[in-house]
């Protein structure tokens, strides 16, 4: 079964430098990979997706991931966080069939001013 | 820009009662799930739904949990008769393909 290893449950950081939030994944198959994020009292909202194209890519508010098979890796980078970066982080893989996630335990972000 | 969104925000029933949590997709929409989160637990999967139809369960999701779409636009998770361990937040997530968006969830409470 495909499943997520989330490296920290708590990175802090200061505002301006960068950001990394480290995944490791584990799946018998080429899966799909994400990565959610939720701020306090909202939903999760999805900030970028692989799904075996481009193995660098690109999110919504500067993120970047980076699909690396022969480290089973998929983490998330930031050039410099911003202090609404604030909010915990989900990587999640697909089954094979696109129809059931599977999240990470998630790491919440830091960020210090 | 569509979103997910979910009522109520927050639930309180007392154990055994039965509770509907409700959820309005995005309109153009296919494939529908229900996600939970138990306080300090992972986000896990319980039920997806396509073509009016369970497509996939996991084993949480037993006899005493339904889902329906009563409409072209509500999608409804039912538990019969909750359970002090249903305390969790809930959400609600539709998608087109392999993304899925969720909405901003149900916090549920049991006493």
């Amino acid at each position: 079964a495909q499943s997520v290893t989330q490296l920290d449950s708590h990175v802090s950081v200061s505002e301006g430098t960068p950001v990394l939030l480290r995944c490791n994944y584990s799946s018998s198959y080429s899966p799909s990979l994400f990565w959610y994020v939720q701020h306090p009292n909202k939903g999760l909202q999805l900030l970028l997706k692989y799904t075996s194209a481009a193995t660098l890519v690109k999110g919504i508010n500067g993120f970047e991931a980076e699909f690396k098979k022969s480290e089973t890796s998929f983490h998330l980078t930031k050039p410099s966080a911003h202090m609404s970066d604030a909010a915990e982080y989900f990587c999640v893989v697909s089954d094979r069939g696109g129809n059931k996630l599977v999240f990470g335990a998630g790491t919440i972000l830091r960020v210090k001013s | 820009e569509p979103e997910v969104t979910q009522t109520p925000s927050h639930q309180v029933t007392q154990m055994g009662q039965e509770v509907i949590l409700r959820c309005v997709p995005i309109s153009n929409h296919l494939y529908f799930y229900w996600y939970r989160q138990i306080l300090g637990q992972k986000v896990e999967f319980l039920v997806s739904f396509y073509n009016n139809e369970i497509s996939e369960k996991s084993e949480i999701f037993d006899d005493q949990f339904s889902v329906e779409r009563p409409d072209g636009s509500n999608f409804t998770l039912k538990i019969r008769s909750t359970k002090l361990e249903d305390s969790a937040m809930y959400f609600c997530a539709s998608g087109v393909t392999y993304e899925q968006y969720f909405g901003p969830g149900t916090r549920l409470t049991v006493t």
